[in-house]
């Protein structure tokens, strides 16, 4: 069975304090890991997907990154506006995705 | 501007009542999905259509169901068989096979049942 953990479950910063986010994953097959930003009350917007270990990408003041057993999403110097639930989903060989439950980001003016 | 619409997005309903959400989507996807989600889980399956008149059941279909009688709608049915159907539920669509492309999501209906 395909697992996902997230963490930390919140998460805390100051204003221009950079940070990083975890998403460990047993996942069979792995056929790519996507992100997504959730503002409250909101469906989820896709950031990034990727696809094999050592991939990168990058958006404004976040960058994602892969490896074979995990994915971080590094934000740099965010800003109040980066505040969100930030969501990964691996994908596996019977391509279903597998949300993990989320780190509730929180940036302080 | 192309995107899903889910409506309402409150919705109130008495226990023993079958209720239906509306989703539709205008960016000519041929897969459409129905999630379910809870605090402090993860999004979870509950249907998805690969094209029309064709569905599937995810993890959680028990107490749901779905028809996809056009490309551009797919409406979910809390039937009252759904042991616990309070929740927020999002409706996604994506190109084709979700293994490799993105899903694009409504703004969800957030249901409660008294």
């Amino acid at each position: 069975e395909d697992q996902v953990t997230q963490s930390p479950e919140a998460l805390r910063l100051q204003e221009g304090e950079s940070s990083s986010l975890n998403c460990s994953y047993t996942v069979s097959g792995l056929r790519g890991l996507f992100w997504y930003r959730q503002d409250p009350g909101k469906g989820p917007e896709f950031l990034f997907t990727l696809y094999s270990a050592g991939e990168e990408k990058e958006k404004e003041r976040l960058k994602a990154t892969l490896t074979k057993k995990e994915s971080f999403l590094h934000i740099t110097a965010p800003k109040p506006e980066d505040s969100a639930t930030y969501l990964c989903a691996p994908t596996g060989s019977a391509r279903q995705l597998t949300f993990g439950s989320g780190t509730q980001l929180t940036v302080l003016p | 501007d192309g995107g899903i619409t889910q409506s309402p997005k409150y919705l109130f309903r008495k226990e023993g009542q079958n209720v239906t959400l509306s989703c539709e989507q205008n960016l000519n996807h041929d897969a459409m999905y129905w999630y379910r989600q809870d605090p402090g889980q993860g999004l979870r399956l509950i249907y998805y259509s690969q094209i029309v008149n064709d569905f599937q059941k995810g993890d959680i279909a028990e107490g749901y169901s779905v028809s996809r009688e056009k490309k551009e709608s797919f409406p979910l049915t809390v039937t009252s068989a759904q042991k616990n159907p309070t929740a927020f539920y999002l409706c996604a669509s994506s190109t084709s096979d979700r293994g490799l492309w993105p899903l694009h999501f409504g703004n969800g209906t957030r249901l409660t049942v008294t």
